[in-house]
Parts: C-alpha cells; sequence; structure tokens
C-alpha cells in the first residue's frame, strides 16, 4: 500500500543569521543527548553531544541548551552557512535497563540556509 | 576512511526476494545498529547488537533478521522482500568508551523493493 510520510518541520534562514533548532525528548530519565547533521545521500554526521548533568555546552559555531525541566533541546548555529542546509535530528539516551546505550531519534528538522 | 562500510549501496529487487545487507567497521566498537529511515522520517531502530552473541530486536523488526558473525560485521536480512520495505537503511556502530553513546553511521543502503 501507498505509504504516508510526515513531513518535517523545516527552518528557512539568510546565510549569516543565528538558527535555532529545537527537539522535545519524550523521557525524564534520559542522560544523554546528541545532535546529528544529515545531508542529503549521506548518513548522519556527529556535531555535539551533552549530559543530563549540564544546561549548555559549545562547540565550534554550535551550542546544544538542555532544559531538563520540560525535557527541551535546542541546537544554535552561530553564522549559518549554506553548507550547513541538512536534516537535524536530536537523539536521546536513557539510562536504565537493557536499552542502556541504545539511542532513540527524533523526527528530525529541515535547516535550508539561502545565500 | 570510512570506518564503517555497507554493500551493497544500492539495491532494486523485487517482491518476494531474499536479501542480504551487509556492515562492516575497523573502528573495533562493541555495538552495532540496523535502522530503517523512510521519506520524511527519522531513524527507526530495527535490530541492534552489543557484542557477537547479542541480538535485540529493535522497533521495527518484523521481516528481518540479522546476524552477528564477527565483531566487525553485522548484517541484515529481508526474508521475502516487500514493497514496503523499500527504504534508505543505514548501519552504526558505538562504544561506551568516556561514556559517551555517540553512534557513527555508514553511508547507507538504498534498498528498493518491486
Amino acid at each position: 500500500g501507498e505509504s504516508v510520510g510526515l513531513h518535517l518541520p523545516t527552518l528557512s534562514v539568510q546565510e549569516g543569521d543565528n538558527s535555532i533548532i529545537n527537539c522535545a525528548y519524550s523521557n525524564s530519565a534520559s542522560d544523554y543527548f546528541i545532535w546529528y547533521k544529515q545531508e542529503s545521500g549521506k548518513g548522519p554526521q556527529f556535531i555535539i553531544d551533552i549530559r543530563s548533568n549540564m544546561d549548555k555546552r559549545q562547540g565550534q559555531r554550535v551550542t546544544v541548551l538542555l532544559n531538563k525541566t520540560v525535557k527541551h533541546l535546542s541546537l544554535q548555529i552561530a553564522a549559518t552557512q549554506p553548507g550547513d542546509s541538512a536534516v537535524y535530528f536530536c537523539a536521546e539516551n536513557y539510562a536504565g535497563g537493557t536499552s542502556y546505550g541504545k539511542l532513540t531519534f527524533g523526527q528530525g528538522t529541515i535547516l535550508t540556509v539561502h545565500p | 576512511d570510512a570506518d564503517v562500510t555497507q554493500t551493497p549501496r544500492n539495491r532494486i529487487t523485487k517482491t518476494g526476494k531474499r536479501i542480504m545487507l551487509e556492515c562492516s567497521q575497523t573502528k573495533g566498537h562493541d555495538r552495532m545498529y540496523w535502522y530503517r529511515q523512510d521519506p520524511g522520517l527519522g531513524l527507526q531502530l530495527i535490530y541492534y547488537s552489543f557484542d557477537v552473541k547479542d541480538i535485540n530486536k529493535g522497533e521495527i523488526s518484523d521481516g528481518y533478521s540479522v546476524s552477528r558473525q564477527a565483531q566487525a560485521k553485522f548484517s541484515l536480512s529481508l526474508e521475502s522482500a516487500i514493497p514496503n520495505q523499500t527504504a534508505l537503511y543505514f548501519c552504526a556502530t558505538s562504544d561506551l568508551r568516556g561514556g559517551r553513546h555517540e553512534q557513527f553511521f555508514g553511508p547507507g543502503t538504498r534498498l528498493t523493493v518491486l
């Protein structure tokens, strides 16, 4: 039968602007979170991670913010470039039981950067 | 430097055929995973293995089977392919060194079932 795909959230920005991509995670017991970038035709690539005992972590041009109270994760990209255009996924690791070490991925957000 | 490789990269097959997708890694990781990705959707876990003697079902294991032949190899089989299994398939690896759960992904296999 015909499958119906979901429409991913999209974010369009101008080159040089800052981008903020949001993610709501599901499990309050998750202790580790990752952001991945997936370019067209490629596998997901690691961007940045954060543990649950932190609220903020910075990398090169990227910052991840974690709000455990509302189970929300965000990825901020500074001075967004056309090469940042991709699908961005958040992933969480649940700290407990036999599933420890297994990531659960969010739906993803399509980022489009216009020159 | 392809630490995680997948073969084939593209495959077109017919309904009812048996298909095997293979994954190899040179990262020395204990843990390996198979994911499926459909257009407009995120990654869904099919099976995962935490060592050579360990196999676990993921979210969508029905219609699939796996074999962990060695630490470096993890293959995914579709015993009798159906059109709904048309998707992009990714293999990934990880270990827990440093308490991190980062997974490293292969380039993907695009499977089309006619």
